[in-house]
This record gives C-alpha cells, sequence and structure tokens, in this order.
C-alpha cells in the first residue's frame, strides 16, 4: 500500500534559524497538502500542491511539490515561537474521500 | 462564521460501553469525515460522508460506525469499546465531496479505562 514518510519526526530549532521537513510517498501522487497542529489543538490547512515541481509560498514558509510527485517540503526561515507545532502532510488514498496522514514532524522553538 | 464544532469535548467511558460523538460542519459544507488520532500519530481515516451517503471507509472495525443528518451535521458511533479506543477523535468538513481543503473540528477526547 501506499506508504508516507515524514522526516525528521523532531526538530529543535534555535529562534531565528530555518529548518525543512520532508514528506516522502512510495508511489506518485496526484496531491499532497500539508498542515499544522499546535500542541493541544487541532490540524489546520495549510496548502495544497498539485502540479510537478510546483513551488508555493506563504510569508515565511515555502512548500515545494518534487518533480517526480513522490515527495514534497516545507521550509521555514526565520522561525519563530508561533511555528512550534507538529507539520502533517495528507495524500489522497482511494481517490479523494480518504487521505492518508504521515506521523509528523514535531517541532519545538527554543527562544 | 462558525467553524466545524464537536461534541463533547472530552469523554472517560468504560470498556465494553458505546460512545457517540457529533460534528456540525461548516455552513455550507456537505462533506464530513471523521478521524482518529493516538498520540504521536497522525490522524487515522475513519468514515467519509456525503449528502448522507457513506463515500469512503477506513480500516476500522465494524464497531464503527456513522451518519450523516440531512442539515449535514454527523455522529460517530463506537461499540463495545476497547481500551485501545482512547483517542482524540476529530472531525472535518469540506466544501464538496472532492475538494481537497479540509477543515478540522476542536476534536472529542476519548478515554477508555
Amino acid at each position: 500500500g501506499q506508504q508516507v514518510m515524514q522526516i525528521p519526526q523532531y526538530q529543535h530549532v534555535q529562534e531565528g534559524e530555518d529548518f525543512t521537513t520532508y514528506c516522502n510517498s512510495s508511489t506518485t501522487l496526484s496531491n499532497i497538502q500539508w498542515y499544522k497542529q499546535r500542541p493541544g489543538g487541532h490540524p489546520v490547512f495549510l496548502i495544497q500542491l498539485v502540479k510537478s515541481g510546483e513551488v508555493k509560498k506563504q510569508k515565511r514558509l515555502t512548500f515545494q511539490f518534487g518533480e517526480a510527485k513522490k515527495n514534497s517540503s516545507l521550509h521555514i526561515t526565520a522561525t519563530q515561537t508561533t511555528d512550534v507545532g507538529t507539520y502533517f502532510c495528507s495524500l489522497p488514498r482511494g481517490g479523494n474521500n480518504r487521505l492518508a496522514f504521515g506521523k509528523g514532524n514535531q517541532v519545538v522553538v527554543i527562544p | 462564521d462558525a467553524g466545524v464544532t464537536q461534541s463533547p469535548t472530552h469523554l472517560i467511558k468504560t470498556r465494553g460501553q458505546h460512545v457517540t460523538l457529533r460534528c456540525s460542519p461548516i455552513s455550507g459544507h456537505k462533506s464530513v469525515s471523521w478521524y482518529q488520532q493516538v498520540l504521536g500519530q497522525g490522524p487515522q481515516f475513519i468514515f467519509q460522508y456525503y449528502e448522507k451517503e457513506e463515500r469512503g471507509r477506513g480500516n476500522f472495525p465494524d464497531r464503527f460506525s456513522a451518519r450523516q443528518f440531512p442539515n449535514y451535521s454527523s455522529e460517530l458511533n463506537v461499540n463495545a469499546l476497547l481500551l485501545g479506543d482512547s483517542a482524540l477523535y476529530l472531525c472535518a468538513s469540506r466544501v464538496a465531496e472532492a475538494t481537497y481543503e479540509q477543515y478540522f473540528g476542536p476534536g472529542t477526547r476519548l478515554t477508555v479505562t
């Protein structure tokens, strides 16, 4: 079956530094979404990527979809304490009706 | 506008009991999905409903069932609770069946003792 791997699972990031989190699939994807979940909160939709090689930016966040549409990355610059949380990627499994989430990348920001 | 709402927020049940969780989607959203999230893991898909019909089902036992009402609200039922059912149950709504962007509710924290 379709496997979703997120790396790393945990990151400690100094405030002001940049970091990247990755999402890898064993199969070609039609699309991928990214969500952020704050501690004690619920997942919040960030972005959807559909096209091969697509790059989308949201202020300090840059999302990229690989050329082969098997992987994606989220890069955050100038990390702030508000960036703390777990970042999940999700992808369709068996049609749009089912979404598979990765285990997430838990990010801790060190002031 | 109100976001997705879920009730109750917390629930403690005993093994063997059953539970009903409720979800109201964002106004105008016709699709509701249910997810189970255990600590340290990503959400696991349980069901999707659209226009009161089940459109997708995850790898969960038949003890899990759901339905959607004419006003698009939804219930998730779990029978014969097991300790392993302890988790955060999330409801997510979206405008239509085939759209990707989902809005999650705050979840119901279920503890089975």
